[in-house]
């Protein structure tokens, strides 16, 4: 069976400190992607990156970046120089990778309250 | 629309009643995903559609809960006789295609409350 740990429940940092969020997760599939998502305040969530489990390549988009180690079962998200909008609730998420079938697990939730 | 879109957005009832909440897909998406999310807790998956198929209802917490997808569009979640721990932020998502890795796209949710 799939999971997904997010162990750290909340987060509180200042403004302009990084901050990373860690994820692991547990699959007995050798294929699998993994996600994360951002649900501001407002409650939509926001897709924020895919990772598929042959790509182990850490991935940077501006402030944001991705550390994937499969040795670790990890897929944790740093945010660099954090901001108050990057307030919000992270998910992880794990999906196996069989066709005509997607079930996706979601970890807890990590809240992260920047503070300014 | 550009997303997904649920309605009503805000729905209190009374303990006892029933009540429907909708989900209307991004146009073109095959799977569709209810979830419930109660205060301070994650995403608890309820039901899934993937085209034609008969739909993944392994998450459904009861008999009272169902769902429906009308012409592989829109959907309906109906919850009967409805308790007081069923009050939660139901959440609709849709994804084009059906492997493994396809992106969910969330709609904005409905916030159920009942009294």
């Amino acid at each position: 069976a799939q999971k997904v740990t997010q162990a750290q429940t909340e987060i509180s940092v200042v403004e302009k400190e990084d901050v990373t969020l860690d994820c692991v997760y547990e699959t007995r599939d050798t294929t699998y992607y993994l996600f994360w998502y951002k649900q501001p305040p407002s409650g939509e969530l926001v897709f924020l990156i895919r990772r598929n489990s042959f790509d182990e390549q850490n991935e940077i988009s501006g402030r944001y970046s991705w550390n994937f180690q499969k040795s670790t079962s990890s897929f944790n998200f740093t945010i660099t120089a954090s901001q108050v909008v990057d307030s919000a609730v992270y998910f992880c998420a794990l999906s196996e990778a069989r066709r005509g079938y997607q079930k996706v697990t979601f970890g807890i939730g990590t809240k992260l309250q920047v503070i300014p | 629309g550009a997303g997904v879109s649920q309605s009503p957005s805000n729905k209190v009832t009374e303990k006892g009643k029933d009540v429907e909440l909708r989900c209307d897909p991004i146009s073109g998406h095959t799977a569709l995903y209810w979830y419930r999310q109660s205060l301070g807790q994650g995403l608890e998956f309820l039901i899934y559609f993937q085209g034609n198929s008969a739909p993944d209802k392994s998450g459904l917490p009861s008999d009272r809960f169902s769902a429906e997808r009308t012409g592989g569009s829109v959907s309906t979640l109906t919850i009967q006789r409805t308790q007081q721990e069923d009050s939660a932020v139901y959440l609709c998502a849709s994804s084009l295609g059906s492997s493994g890795g396809a992106v969910q796209f969330f709609g904005p949710g409905t916030r159920l409350t009942v009294l």
